[in-house]
């Protein structure tokens, strides 16, 4: 069966600090893992994916096989970076997302 | 406005009563999840539906039913509401296919459920 992990449910930075928000993942198959992002009173959207390699609003994600796992990273976080962020595996041919529990991203001033 | 709506935001009722969580999208979507989501905790998929008359089981075994009449609507009942289906329950549909756009899901605002 799928599963994803966020190991820390909280991460505090300061401005300008570089942050990473861990994922880890458990699938039989070709994985294919996404960022989400919730903002104060925002609905959950899309942040990025794998597949496109793309750097959006500063953020990357790198999917690593060997340590199934695929960080979010940001050089310097920004005081509106402040969010939870979800990882997700989709999986059933890509039909079906699997969440990861989150983990709340705090920069401090 | 292309949007994926959910009805009612919020909803306090009583133990043993029916309710309907109402999810309509004007995106021109297929398929369509419902997500349980306790405060702080992991979203769990309880529902999908990949087009009209079709509906699936998620991950997490839910007392919820569902139905898919019409493509652009979704509704989740609960035929006897408990304390233990206190939640949030999020909307969310995609498009068909693969490619880019697979993973993609919009989701609606929530609506959050406490049973007395």
């Amino acid at each position: 069966a799928q599963r994803v992990t966020q190991p820390e449910k909280l991460l505090s930075v300061f401005k300008g600090a570089p942050v990473e928000l861990k994922c880890n993942y458990s699938y039989s198959g070709s994985p294919e893992l996404f960022w989400y992002v919730q903002y104060s009173r925002q609905r959950l959207q899309l942040l990025l994916r794998h597949i496109s390699r793309e750097s959006i609003k500063g953020f990357t994600a790198d999917l690593n096989k060997g340590e199934t796992s695929f960080h979010l990273k940001k050089p310097f976080a920004q005081e509106e970076d402040s969010a939870m962020y979800y990882c997700a595996l989709a999986h059933n041919a890509g039909n079906m997302l699997t969440f990861g529990g989150g983990t709340r991203l705090m920069v401090k001033p | 406005e292309a949007d994926i709506y959910q009805t009612p935001r919020y909803l306090v009722i009583g133990t043993g009563k029916k309710i309907t969580l109402e999810c309509s999208q004007t995106m021109g979507h297929d398929k369509m999840y419902w997500y349980q989501q306790d405060p702080g905790m992991e979203l769990h998929l309880i529902h999908y539906s990949y087009g009209v008359n079709s509906t699936e089981k998620g991950d997490l075994s839910s007392e919820s039913t569902v139905s898919r009449i019409r493509t652009e609507h979704f509704p989740l009942t609960l035929e006897s509401a408990r304390p233990s289906h206190t939640s949030q329950y999020l909307c969310a549909s995609s498009e068909s296919g693969r490619g880019l756009n697979t993973g993609e899901l919009f989701f609606g605002e929530g609506s959050r459920l406490t049973v007395l």
